[in-house]
């Protein structure tokens, strides 16, 4: 089936700094990504939604100066958290949107990525 | 944008009960509902989905259930084993687009 990258899995980073998540689909072509933030014992929010060759939409209460988003290639999305600070620290996973079988769409997570800022 | 309730928040059955967790949606233009169950620190797992032409769907001890009038579905665990113990998660999209979330259900199958 189809299987979608992450990297890295887990990443420490000092407060201030910038950190890249990479999401790859390893046997399909990604045209839309969704990036989702989970904290702690929450849901999965919806961040924002990137589409190959166009500007990430991002939803309502989200900067887009602090994630920002990149979906230069079809089998590529990342998201970068950049002057990161605690309140940052939180799960954030990657879902790719594939035509299956022709008919319908089917949603492929990432492995997430705990990001602890210290 | 769409809106998604879950309930419970928490669930405790016995194991070989059953176990049913409910969803509602608001917008009636949602015509994709999954459910993933999510163990801790791990990516969600697609159990069973659904599409809004089809009113009930089953795969072995799993089933979930559609009424579009009322605007709600049900996910429904048969035979519960310890294994089942997770949080689950019902979500809607609109023209398979992006997936909007319930706030989830702790589900926990005593032996």
């Amino acid at each position: 089936g189809a299987v979608v990258s992450q990297h890295p899995s887990w990443v420490i980073c000092k407060s201030g700094t910038s950190v890249k998540i990479e999401c790859r689909s390893l046997d399909f072509q990604a045209t839309t990504m969704f990036w989702y933030r989970q904290f702690p014992k929450q849901s999965l929010m919806l961040m924002a939604t990137s589409n190959e060759g166009s500007k990430a939409t991002y939803e309502q209460g989200v900067e887009k100066d602090k994630f920002l988003i990149n979906h230069a290639s079809l089998t590529l999305s990342t998201l970068t958290v950049t002057s990161a600070h605690p309140e940052d620290s939180s799960f954030y996973i990657c879902s790719a949107r594939e035509l299956t079988m022709g008919e319908a769409y089917g949603y492929t997570f990432g492995s997430g990525t705990r990001l602890t800022v210290v | 944008g769409e809106n998604v309730e879950q309930h419970p928040s928490t669930l405790s059955v016995q194991e070989g009960d059953s176990a049913v967790i409910k969803c509602t949606y608001s917008d009636s233009a949602s015509n994709y509902f999954p459910w993933y169950k999510q163990e801790l620190g791990k990516r969600p797992q697609l159990i069973i989905d659904i599409r809004s032409n089809v009113g009930e769907k089953k795969d072995q001890r799993i089933a979930v259930t559609l009424n579009k009038t009322a605007k709600h579905f049900s996910l429904h665990i048969t035979e519960t084993q310890p294994e089942d113990s997770a949080v689950y998660f019902c979500a809607a999209s609109i023209y398979d687009y992006k997936l909007s979330f319930g706030a989830g259900t702790t589900v926990t199958v005593r032996a």
